[in-house]
């Protein structure tokens, strides 16, 4: 298994630019969410989804769309980026037992960068 | 406002010794509370949890308490090693299963 993985690893992008943060995961897990991590604030949930065709906001979701088609991909879109949106990214899975959600499995990050 | 506070943002610590990470919550609804690690340029990774019915919970060198009187956990590394050295990360969530995570405490065990 791969577990969960992200790409790209490094992104530069201008003011207004948009892009797509890719995230995939092989474990058939329901659960998926994408953080940021900013120094001093820890990891703040951005949006997440508990099965395909179903997501919701967390904390921060302000600047950035998401979708859940399949199972294995939960990709983070920033429609128009912005100097407050650098930041390092991860991508998590878990399984939902009970209807709740087990310990999550976070990919590698994405460090973004918006000039 | 943060719902998930560590206050310490780094700790040193003699190979050998104990280490002892705190956590502080606000969130009366928060039930399920896990400690993970992270390394640099890596995800975090779990590495243990506790659920609010309980108080205690061990793994080998690693232990959380949870007082909820006092909104309070803690992980206590016994005896840390050198390897233990990086940031770790508490958080918590409710029914709702959103995962609130606290900014952190590096700790460094020193040889």
């Amino acid at each position: 298994n791969a577990g969960v993985t992200q790409t790209p690893k490094f992104q530069v992008l201008k003011t207004g630019q948009s892009m797509t943060l890719q995230c995939a995961q092989d474990m058939n897990h329901e659960y998926m969410s994408w953080y940021r991590q900013d120094p001093g604030m820890g990891l703040r949930l951005i949006h997440y989804s508990v099965g395909a065709g179903i997501t919701d906001q967390g904390e921060v979701p302000n600047g950035y769309n998401v979708s859940r088609s399949t199972t294995e991909d939960f990709p983070l879109r920033l429609l128009s980026a912005a100097p407050s949106q650098t930041s390092v990214y991860f991508c998590a899975s878990t399984r939902l037992a009970g209807g709740r959600t087990d310990t999550q499995y976070f990919g590698p990050g994405t460090r973004l960068t918006v000039l | 406002d943060q719902q998930v506070k560590q206050n310490s943002p780094s700790l040193s610590v003699q190979e050998g010794r104990i280490s002892i990470l705190n956590c502080d919550y606000t969130n009366s609804m928060f039930d399920y509370f896990l400690w993970y690690k992270k390394y640099p340029a890596e995800g975090p990774t779990f590495l243990i949890s506790i659920s609010s019915i309980k108080d205690k919970n061990e793994d080998g060198r690693f232990t959380v308490f949870l007082n909820k009187s006092a909104k309070h956990l803690s992980l206590h590394i016994v005896p840390s090693q050198p390897g233990d050295s990086a940031v770790y990360f508490c958080a918590a969530s409710a029914y709702f299963n959103k995962f609130y995570f606290g900014s952190g405490t590096k700790l460094n065990v020193k040889p």
